[in-house]
């Protein structure tokens, strides 16, 4: 299996609703990263897990709680968001932590937050 | 700090063609290259990617890319096109111990049948 899965593909939440995005592997990689994407912009960092301990969080909203329940899985939950929070978020993965090792990606969950 | 350049936000070319995407790089020490491609709606997947060794670097879909450290530039090229390979290409670095891969702003890529 050398696939990311992300489910849902696409989401429409409330501003005042909660929400989790679902990640994962079963490549064995110990390191995970959520990316957000605007229209026409490229991805963007927002989290990094690495042997399911948090080791970056780019100054992200608290509105938005990552979690890694174990090596294979990983979610974005979502929570009062505003509407400039719409986008594509993507998961990925990598062997380890690292940026030498290029990332695996998901196809990506459609956020539109009205 | 890190920072990728593209200078083409979008290249046409024929169906058949040649081509060749542009990457500048600036990063002080031995970057990690990588070049993505993006269909619409979709993830990203790795065509490619650069971090020692041969300057000339072969990926999947008949791709390669050439790292030229002296010109800071990791430029792609395909020697005959496909309509299938429509879609948006990004650039992006790394480095040894970095957790951040630092991608370009893209190249859109448009096939003429």
């Amino acid at each position: 299996d050398t696939e990311v899965t992300q489910t849902p593909k696409h989401l429409v939440m409330g501003m005042t609703n909660k929400k989790s995005l679902k990640c994962e592997q079963h490549m064995g990689h110990r390191a995970m990263y959520w990316y957000k994407q605007k229209a026409k912009k490229p991805p963007e960092l927002m989290f990094v897990y690495s042997y399911e301990k948090l080791s970056i969080n780019e100054s992200v909203p608290s509105r938005f709680s990552p979690e890694c329940p174990n090596s294979s899985l990983l979610n974005l939950h979502l929570h009062a968001l505003q509407p400039e929070d719409s986008a594509l978020y993507l998961c990925a993965s990598s062997p380890h932590r690292g940026a030498n090792y290029g990332y695996t990606f998901g196809s990506g969950t459609r956020l539109t937050v009205v | 700090a890190q920072s990728v350049t593209q200078p083409d936000i979008h290249i046409t070319v024929s169906e058949g063609a040649s081509l060749e995407l542009r990457c500048n790089y600036s990063y002080g020490a031995t970057p990690y290259l990588f070049w993505y491609v993006q269909s619409p709606g979709q993830g990203l997947q790795l065509l490619l990617k650069y971090f020692s060794g041969d300057t000339l670097v072969q990926g999947i879909k008949g791709f390669e890319a050439e790292f030229k450290r002296s010109q800071s530039s990791f430029n792609l090229r395909k020697p005959s096109v496909h309509w299938s390979d429509a879609a948006e290409y990004f650039c992006a670095v790394g480095a040894l111990r970095d957790d951040k891969i630092i991608f370009g702003k893209g190249t859109r890529l448009h096939i003429l049948p």
